[in-house]
């Protein structure tokens, strides 16, 4: 099955720095890739995603990058700001509405 | 997006009981999962509700601990059956659909077992 694997598991920026999650996943057949924040008790939060016939994805002050050969993909926010202070999880998928499968997360903390 | 309703939000159940959680989606959706979220950790798919059929499980959870229903295509339910504090966890509902590929969860269900 696929494995995905997440790093820094934590992440430390000061505000109006830049923060950059990366992920890895096993399955080459995964064409489907979200990321999701997590508030402390809230649920997680789709914020932004990329299908694998495309390479970046932009919204604003978050990025997603896809390198379908290396099977990495990368999320950018920039200028970052004490509200983007949560959990992060990358997950993969093989199709739409399917079933995802969650890296193990990063801690954002955005500090003044 | 499709608004997701779970209850209970928490409960705190005693060792051997069973708990059943409802998710209710407020639009069509083709796909409905249920996931669990120990404190602290990832989200771990349990398995996949299949409308009108049995739910697919996946590798380390069964059909007699985790029992899953799904009559119509925006109602589910989970339930946790002879619980352990090991079963201590949130559990979320999750779902989407194919047309637009997103999935969405619900605020999730806080069990605590004594």
């Amino acid at each position: 099955g696929e494995n995905v694997e997440q790093h820094p598991s934590t992440l430390s920026v000061q505000e109006g720095d830049s923060a950059v999650i990366k992920c890895t996943y096993s399955d080459s057949a995964s064409n489907y890739f979200p990321w999701y924040k997590q508030e402390l008790g809230k649920r997680p939060q789709l914020i932004i995603d990329i299908r694998s016939n495309v390479g970046e994805k932009k919204d604003q002050r978050i990025a997603v990058t896809l390198n379908k050969t290396a099977k990495h993909f990368s999320l950018h926010i920039t200028e970052t700001q004490p509200e983007d202070s949560a959990v992060y999880f990358c997950a993969a998928s093989t199709g739409t509405a399917s079933k995802l499968t969650f890296g193990t997360g990063t801690r954002l903390q955005v500090t003044l | 997006s499709a608004v997701i309703s779970q209850k209970p939000s928490r409960d705190i159940c005693q060792r051997g009981t069973s708990l059943t959680i409802q998710c209710q989606v407020d639009s069509q959706v083709t796909m409905m999962f249920w996931y669990r979220q120990q404190p602290g950790q990832s989200l771990t798919l349990i398995a996949t509700a299949n409308q009108g059929s049995e739910a697919t499980y996946e590798s380390g959870f069964v059909i007699d601990k985790f029992p899953i229903s799904r009559p119509n295509l925006t109602f589910s339910t989970l339930t946790v059956s002879n619980m352990s504090p090991e079963d201590s966890s949130i559990y979320l509902c999750s779902a989407g659909r194919r047309d637009t590929g997103e999935l969405f969860f619900g605020e999730g269900s806080r069990l605590t077992v004594l």
